[in-house]
């Protein structure tokens, strides 16, 4: 079974600044990661899969890289609907896993 | 657009049963594997189970094998959840999730709005 890890469990940005989130994987998971935006109170959305490729209608500010088991979403310029939490998961494998979470919040 | 409406939770005793149905339009149901998801309150993602799109192939979390049962009627547009046995740790809310277009694993988009499961005496 494979963990993903995910670090920091919070981090405070300022409107306008970049943000970056780790995502590890205990195994290699090659490139089939995916990345997710949760606000409260709302489904989770899908942003970024095969560890780099938008989904549709997601703005260019988010971009992800990485591959094997080490992997990064950032986000260039912080808007304010950028707030919220940001999950990881892997499909490379049965069972497929998330990672715990981080909160991105305003500083 | 693609619409998913989950329905079935609720209130249910330790040990008890609940089966969640999961409403999709908006798309040619038939022809993607489907989730379930869920998020016990102020926790984070749990993956549950996938069911192919025939239905031929059917994954599950540890966490819930052998009591908990996916299953979809290709005819309806309707995906299943048999939940059985049920435990306080099952309390969550419970996500429909269709298999992305794009990637060739399982990853999800989009999502239901969830309902929930509380297990609790």
């Amino acid at each position: 079974e494979i963990v993903m890890t995910q670090s920091p469990a919070t981090l405070s940005v300022s409107p306008g600044e970049r943000a970056t989130l780790s995502c590890r994987a205990s195994q290699s998971v090659s490139s089939n990661l995916a990345w997710y935006q949760q606000k409260p109170g709302q489904a989770p959305r899908l942003l970024i899969y095969g560890a780099s490729t938008r989904a549709t209608g997601i703005p260019a500010r988010f971009s992800g890289s990485g591959s094997g088991t080490e992997f990064t979403l950032t986000i260039s310029s912080l808007q304010s609907e950028d707030f919220a939490v940001y999950y990881c998961q892997q499909y490379n494998n049965w069972p497929l896993a998330f990672g715990q979470g981080t909160k991105v919040e305003i500083k | 657009e693609v619409q998913l409406l989950e329905s079935g939770g609720g209130l249910v005793q330790p040990g008890g049963s609940l089966r969640l149905s999961c409403a999709a339009s908006g798309f040619s149901f038939s022809s993607h594997a489907m989730s379930w998801v869920r998020q016990a309150p102020g926790k984070g993602l749990e993956w549950v189970s996938t069911i192919s799109s025939s239905g031929g192939s059917t994954y599950y979390a540890d966490s819930v094998k052998g009591r908990f049962t996916i299953s979809r009627d290709n005819s309806k547009n309707t995906l299943l959840l048999q939940m059985n046995s049920l435990r306080a740790e099952d309390t969550a809310v419970y996500y429909c999730a269709k298999k992305a277009i794009g990637p060739a694993g399982t990853c999800f988009d989009p999502w239901g709005q969830g309902t929930l499961v509380t297990v609790s005496s």
